[in-house]
């Protein structure tokens, strides 16, 4: 169990429409990174939040968006949703501010997009 | 090109044998790690380097600054190490991207 805890598992929608990720990172863990891996592209970088701040943004679409509250955990926003977007989304954390370091990843959430 | 390039794509083995997984990129980096998910999805990081070698029971890691080169060896290979292992890089211009390696599958039969 690596401490991060994503929900939910899985999401069916419709094209479209909005949906919520949720990203609880380890206890002390200030970093929170989203990433998004499909059958066509891989994995791939979306954003980073470090203590409530927007610190690196990777290949997010202008259609996706994250925040990170003060309890730390974050919410991944993916509106006007595609075929294209249904993929598994991961977040990890890390104590610090960069990729230079050890990351905890959760199980992931696997959107479905019919 | 694919700035980190991972070899082989796919990897059978029989139980106990010896395999490595290479992984070449072309950008210089901070950090390398290695990561291992097994079917139904889960990621585990398994190390993180930026130089040299580092070991975690029957895995070894190594890195080579500038061949721009890393391996992950697995010694007395068992079917539970069947996974995908993944490469990827901390870009030393800006720490806070990770580039991805596409994976190498990899079965080891008893």
């Amino acid at each position: 169990d690596s401490g991060v805890t994503q929900t939910p598992k899985h999401l069916i929608t419709a094209t479209g429409q909005r949906v919520t990720l949720r990203c609880s990172p380890r206890s002390g863990d200030l970093s929170v990174y989203w990433y998004q891996q499909s059958l066509d592209q891989g994995l791939q970088f979306l954003i980073q939040y470090y203590n409530g701040e927007e610190r690196a943004k990777g290949n997010i679409l202008e259609r996706f968006s994250a925040q990170q509250f003060p309890d730390l955990h974050s919410e991944l926003n993916l509106s006007s949703l595609e075929l294209g977007d249904s993929a598994l989304y991961f977040c990890a954390s890390s104590v610090g501010g960069t990729h230079s370091e050890k990351l905890f990843f959760g199980s992931g959430t696997q959107l479905s997009v019919l | 090109k694919n700035e980190v390039e991972q070899s082989p794509q796919n990897l059978t083995a029989q139980e106990e044998e010896f395999i490595t997984i290479n992984c070449s990129y072309s950008v210089g980096i901070s950090a390398l790690h290695w990561l291992q998910q097994h079917p139904g999805g889960g990621i585990v990081s398994l190390f993180m380097l930026s130089s040299g070698k580092k070991k975690h029971g029957r895995l070894i890691a190594t890195i080579n600054i500038q061949e721009k080169h890393s391996s992950l060896h697995i010694t007395a290979s068992h079917p539970r190490d069947s996974a995908v292992y993944i490469c990827a890089v901390s870009l030393r211009r800006n720490t806070d991207k990770l580039i991805f390696g596409t994976g190498t599958r990899l079965q080891v039969f008893p």
